[in-house]
């Protein structure tokens, strides 16, 4: 079955630096979607990518999915304390949405 | 407009026992997916209705079950709880059961199995 793997499962930063966690997909995805976690709370979606190559920007947030769409990335630029949390990828492809493991990201101040 | 809604919020339970969790979507949506969250596990896919059918299904156990009522609302149950069974269980509404339909997730019934 599809599977998205996501990569690093963790990481700590000091506030001001940047963070990317990637995306990988066993097979070609019709889209794909990611969602943060804050600690102790629930996914809340972020947004969504559906064209080969397409780049979306959110402030310091840019999300990008591969030209072949097997393979995403979220980038942020000088992290906040607020971004902290868990950041998942979702692939989506016939009718079904898997969520990779996450990226908890840590940051300090 | 309501957010979704999961009762209860927490419950603590005996191994060997039975369980039954309830989601209420966002109005309108037809669509309730449920997760089984754990540390290092993320979100694993149990399964999925739309319009009270099931539309997609999870590598669970068939201990785990769900269904879809006529409103929309839906309910999982697990039977027979296992110590591994402890874990949050998120359920997300939809508009439609396509991927690229955004989910939106309640804030989650948290599990203990003693």
């Amino acid at each position: 079955g599809q599977q998205v793997m996501q990569i690093p499962q963790y990481q700590h930063v000091q506030e001001g630096e940047d963070f990317t966690t990637y995306c990988n997909s066993s097979t070609t995805l019709s889209n794909i979607q990611w969602y943060k976690q804050r600690p102790g709370g629930h996914p809340v979606f972020l947004i969504q990518l559906v064209k080969s190559g397409e780049v979306k920007k959110q402030k310091r947030l840019t999300f990008q999915f591969g030209e072949a769409k097997k393979n995403s990335s979220l980038h942020i630029t000088a992290t906040q304390t607020t971004d902290v949390g868990t950041y998942f990828c979702a692939g989506g492809s016939n009718y079904k949405l898997t969520f990779g493991k996450g990226t908890l990201l840590t940051v300090n101040p | 407009k309501a957010g979704v809604t999961q009762t209860p919020r927490y419950l603590i339970k005996t191994r060997g026992q039975q369980v039954t969790l309830s989601c209420s979507p966002i109005s309108g949506h037809r669509s309730v997916s449920w997760y089984q969250q754990t540390p290092g596990q993320g979100l694993q896919f149990l399964f999925e209705y739309f319009s009270e059918t099931q539309r997609n299904k999870g590598n669970f156990p068939g201990r785990f079950s769900g269904r879809q009522f006529s409103n929309s609302r839906s309910e999982m149950n697990v039977s027979t709880l296992e110590l591994g069974d402890s874990a949050l269980y998120l359920c997300a509404s939809s508009l439609g059961w396509e991927s690229t339909y955004e989910q939106y997730f309640g804030p989650g019934t948290r599990l203990t199995v003693t």
